[in-house]
């Protein structure tokens, strides 16, 4: 199975100010069909996951311009440019290239 | 929008099959694929696996001998079945939209017990 690597597996993040996580999987996501499979989750306190980001870069309807996301082959990472109360809880990443899909083992985040 | 709700027992004893059930409303069933997710207590997600309206399904290889899947277009409906539960099978399931979800429902908590 594909191993998801993330780090850090927790961010104290002062309202305003950005924050970055880092997710590493064990094999290049790059699909057969030239596309990358690679996702973001976040799990808000007491909620069900929201995807935030599909196929590395493309947020999902309704998410907020300050979430992006970058990078290729096994290198990837979530950006929020200005933390929010409301971007607190779990993120998770997710790779759909190979299967089974699996999951990052999530990066809590706080606020300070 | 498309809203997915998950129903069933709560409580399931080892050795017997949990079973459950989402409803989606707001859309219909009849296109995208439907998965399965599960989240142990305190833990991090699982993908159990997803069924196509057509009723074509992939599983997860762990579980794929113990997990059946299923589609009722006419209720806008899809199914679990997890045989020969143990302890390790307690968690929160979420049924989704998508073979990589976009639209997730609320989960249901599902805790093997005697």
């Amino acid at each position: 199975d594909i191993v998801m690597t993330q780090t850090p597996l927790s961010l104290s993040v002062t309202p305003g100010q950005a924050a970055s996580i880092s997710c590493k999987s064990s094999q290049s996501l790059l699909h057969s069909d030239g596309k990358t499979y690679l996702y973001w989750y976040l799990q808000k306190p007491g909620q069900s996951p929201q995807l935030l980001i599909y196929e590395v870069s493309n947020r999902f309807s309704g998410v907020p311009d300050r979430f992006s996301g970058s990078g290729s082959g096994t290198d990837f990472t979530l950006k929020i440019s200005r933390v929010e109360a409301e971007d607190v809880g779990v993120y998770y990443c997710m790779q759909a290239t190979h299967s089974p899909r699996t999951f990052g083992q999530g990066t809590k985040v706080d606020i300070k | 929008q498309v809203q997915l709700q998950e129903s069933g027992p709560g409580l399931v004893k080892p050795s017997e099959t949990l079973s459950l059930t989402c409803t989606v409303s707001g859309g219909s069933i009849s296109t995208y694929y439907w998965s399965w997710i599960r989240q142990p207590p305190g833990k991090g997600l699982e993908w159990i696996g997803y069924i196509h309206y057509s009723g074509s399904t992939y599983y997860n290889p762990y579980l794929k001998s113990r997990v059946t899947m299923t589609i009722d277009a006419s209720k806008n409906q899809f199914s679990l079945k997890l045989n020969s539960v143990t302890a390790a099978d307690t968690a929160v399931y979420y049924c989704a939209r998508g073979a990589s979800p976009g639209y997730w429902g609320q989960g249901i908590l599902v805790t093997v017990s005697s």
